[in-house]
């Protein structure tokens, strides 16, 4: 069973410190990685996709990637009181029946930044 | 402006009477899929399709169905809605259906109860 596993949380930060946010994922051909982010009731919405190993950065947003230790990471930098919501991860698996693009969805993450 | 867009956004019926949820995509995605989301279980693919005519079962299928007859358009019917479909439904597409790294876009997410 494919699995991509986050901490439920609640994280919480204050605001302007660095948010951390951990997805492990079991499928070791998992080729493309994702973070969404999802505010209460609302759709999900793209906020990083890393491909390769390292970080990839965008604006207050890093991604980093280790395939050998399984591991992706989301971080924020100055938090704000409106990156409150859940992180959801999502990975890519190798090989799909049909060619399905299947995500597998970690249950994500909420995060609460205080003012 | 490229978008999913998804009808109704709020729905409340009674058991088994059937009923439609409209997705559009203007982005001339080929992969559009069904996923719906309860508390602690996550996002659950219930049905995909990578083309036109093109439709296969996601992870929680029954008791639903889709049609693809155009390319822009994807509807989820419930033939006979029960209370255990009460759930946050969310249509999504992406460029293609293969490997190619693009992400899903979605909807705004229709909120169902059955009573």
């Amino acid at each position: 069973q494919k699995e991509v596993e986050q901490n439920s949380g609640p994280l919480s930060v204050p605001e302007g410190a660095i948010a951390s946010l951990n997805c492990t994922y079991s499928d070791r051909g998992s080729q493309s990685f994702f973070w969404y982010r999802q505010y209460s009731g609302k759709s999900p919405e793209l906020i990083m996709s890393i491909y390769s190993n390292g970080d990839k950065e965008d604006g207050r947003f890093t991604a980093q990637l280790n395939k050998a230790s399984q591991y992706v990471s989301l971080l924020i930098r100055d938090s704000q009181p409106s990156d409150s919501a859940t992180y959801l991860c999502a990975a890519t698996p190798l090989l799909n029946a049909g060619n399905n693009r299947k995500l597998i969805w970690g249950l994500g993450t909420s995060l609460a930044v205080n003012p | 402006e490229a978008q999913v867009t998804q009808n109704p956004r709020y729905l409340i019926t009674v058991t088994g009477k059937k009923l439609t949820v409209t997705c559009s995509q203007n982005m001339n995605h080929e992969y559009m899929s069904w996923y719906r989301q309860d508390p602690g279980l996550g996002l659950r693919q219930i049905y995909y399709s990578m083309n036109v005519e093109v439709t296969d079962k996601g992870d929680v299928p029954e008791g639903y169905k889709v049609s693809r007859k155009e390319k822009r358009n994807f509807p989820l019917i419930l033939e006979s809605p029960s209370p255990n479909q009460t759930s946050l439904y969310f249509c999504a597409s992406s460029k293609s259906g293969s490997h190619d790294n693009s992400p899903l876009h979605f909807g705004n997410g229709t909120r169902l109860t059955v009573t």
